[in-house]
């Protein structure tokens, strides 16, 4: 069965740090996107990765970056964490030219920042 | 830019009752998938249901089904016999095949309540 594991499911950090979302999945996608979810509005794409090394920005990039090192592991990183970045991270895979397939989501880590 | 909306924040129904979330969406493309995705208090989003835009029939997934209305652009979600399980926030998601990588586009959300 699918598996997407993100790091943590609840985080809090201070503004100003640098934070890490890990997320892991095991079924040898190539597609792997970040997601924030918040009241009202939905999930908004942060970033996704096609390919070890590649990535591209979502709808809400600034004040993140990510790391895609390996093809089973997707870094959201937070440069300088700010209280407005408080929210739900949703990770989620999907293989590689399967148009009709499903993405496949994480349990979300909700992160506070005080 | 595709755009998804979810006009109902919230819905209730009854047990075994049939309940209706609707959906519509915006674009020009002709060709696009489309999602329902339910996210319960264990905040996993599981996927119910999808549909092919090129195909006429409306999808069916045991106790869900949609009703799929191309020129309206709309896609509403039913499910019969509603269970407490149903709970949940469901939404609702576009996919173009032209666009990198097939992002999702997703509506806001709809808060389903189930009573006994």
């Amino acid at each position: 069965d699918v598996k997407v594991t993100q790091s943590s499911r609840y985080l809090v950090k201070r503004t100003g740090e640098k934070v890490f979302l890990e997320c892991v999945q095991d079924m040898d996608h190539e597609n792997m996107f970040w997601y924030r979810q918040d009241p009202g509005l939905g999930l908004r794409l942060i970033y996704f990765s096609y390919d070890v090394k590649m990535k591209e920005k979502g709808d809400i990039p600034e004040g993140y970056s990510v790391s895609r090192e390996k093809k089973e592991r997707f870094s959201l990183i937070l440069e300088s964490a700010s209280t407005n970045q408080t929210s739900m991270y949703l990770c989620a895979s999907r293989a590689q030219g399967s148009f009709n397939q499903p993405q496949h989501f994480g349990d979300g880590t909700r992160l506070s920042i005080l | 830019a595709q755009t998804v909306t979810q006009s109902q924040p919230e819905m209730s129904v009854q047990e075994a009752e049939t309940v209706t979330l609707s959906c519509t969406y915006d674009t020009s493309e002709s060709d696009y998938y489309l999602f329902w995705y339910k996210q319960p208090p264990s905040r996993q989003m599981i996927l119910v249901i999808r549909q092919e835009a090129y195909k006429q029939q409306n999808a069916t997934e045991n106790r869900f089904s949609v009703n799929f209305q191309k020129a309206a652009k709309s896609f509403s979600l039913k499910i019969s016999d509603s269970q407490l399980g149903d709970a949940a926030m469901y939404f609702c998601a576009y996919r173009s095949p032209n666009t990198g990588f097939q992002k999702l586009v997703f509506g806001t959300g709809t808060r389903l309540l189930v009573s006994p």
